[in-house]
């Protein structure tokens, strides 16, 4: 089945202890992104990648890195995770950067940062 | 520089009364537009998008939208709401070469029995 899978789903943590989250798709999919969503500000961009390492900041970087280094993987990295980043976490993938194709969606990580 | 405006955060229609769920948008280049919907617990699901073809665009589960420049509206409509169609939708704009998508703040559908 062609998917996008996320790991953890659900993850609670203390401020300052590094975490993270994994994103994997088996769709061949050149372009990944990961997106945060809270309530009434809808999804932020966070980091996307082009393709293989090529990676690139989205409107809200702050405090979160990202790698490449295999096509399907596109892990998330909180080196230092605070509480505003308390979210629920979405990676996405699409056949190209080129913004003709739609994203496919993971099912959602929701972090908790006490 | 693109932005998307959604202009209700909710909407409350009656089963089998047509949906209409506004989406304004700014962009710099030609844009690709697109509408996602989230069901309660659940990830993001394409419901229909544009990409500089046909100006009207079919969807999924009866959904379609227009695409009208002068108007910059992307506005979704469904002829007659269906108690499943209660979620938050989303619409996303990208303008070509970005590689960025931003999306709008969402609109939670609420439909009465």
């Amino acid at each position: 089945e062609a998917q996008v899978t996320q790991n953890p789903r659900y993850l609670i943590t203390v401020t300052g202890k590094k975490l993270t989250v994994t994103c994997s798709q088996n769709m061949n999919h050149e372009y990944m992104s990961w997106y945060r969503q809270d309530p009434g500000l809808g999804l932020r961009q966070i980091y996307y990648s082009m393709n293989v390492e090529v990676t690139d900041k989205g409107d809200v970087p702050e405090g979160y890195k990202v790698s490449r280094k295999e096509k399907r993987n596109f892990p998330l990295i909180l080196e230092s995770p605070s509480p505003n980043q308390t979210s629920l976490y979405f990676c996405a993938s699409s056949l190209s950067a080129d913004n003709f194709y739609e994203q496919y969606f993971g099912p959602g990580t929701r972090l908790t940062v006490t | 520089a693109q932005s998307v405006t959604q202009l209700d955060s909710h909407v409350s229609v009656s089963e089998g009364t047509p949906v209409l769920l506004r989406c304004n948008y700014s962009s710099s280049y030609s844009p690709s537009l697109f509408w996602y919907v989230q069901h309660p617990n659940k990830g993001l699901q394409l419901l229909l998008k544009y990409t500089s073809a046909a100006t009207l665009v079919k969807g999924i589960n009866g959904f379609e939208a227009e695409f009208k420049k002068s108007e910059t509206s992307f506005h979704l409509t469904k002829p007659s709401a269906h108690m499943s169609d209660a979620a938050e939708y989303f619409c996303v704009v990208s303008d070509r070469g970005t590689y960025k998508y931003i999306f709008g703040t969402g609109t939670r559908l609420k439909v009465l029995a």
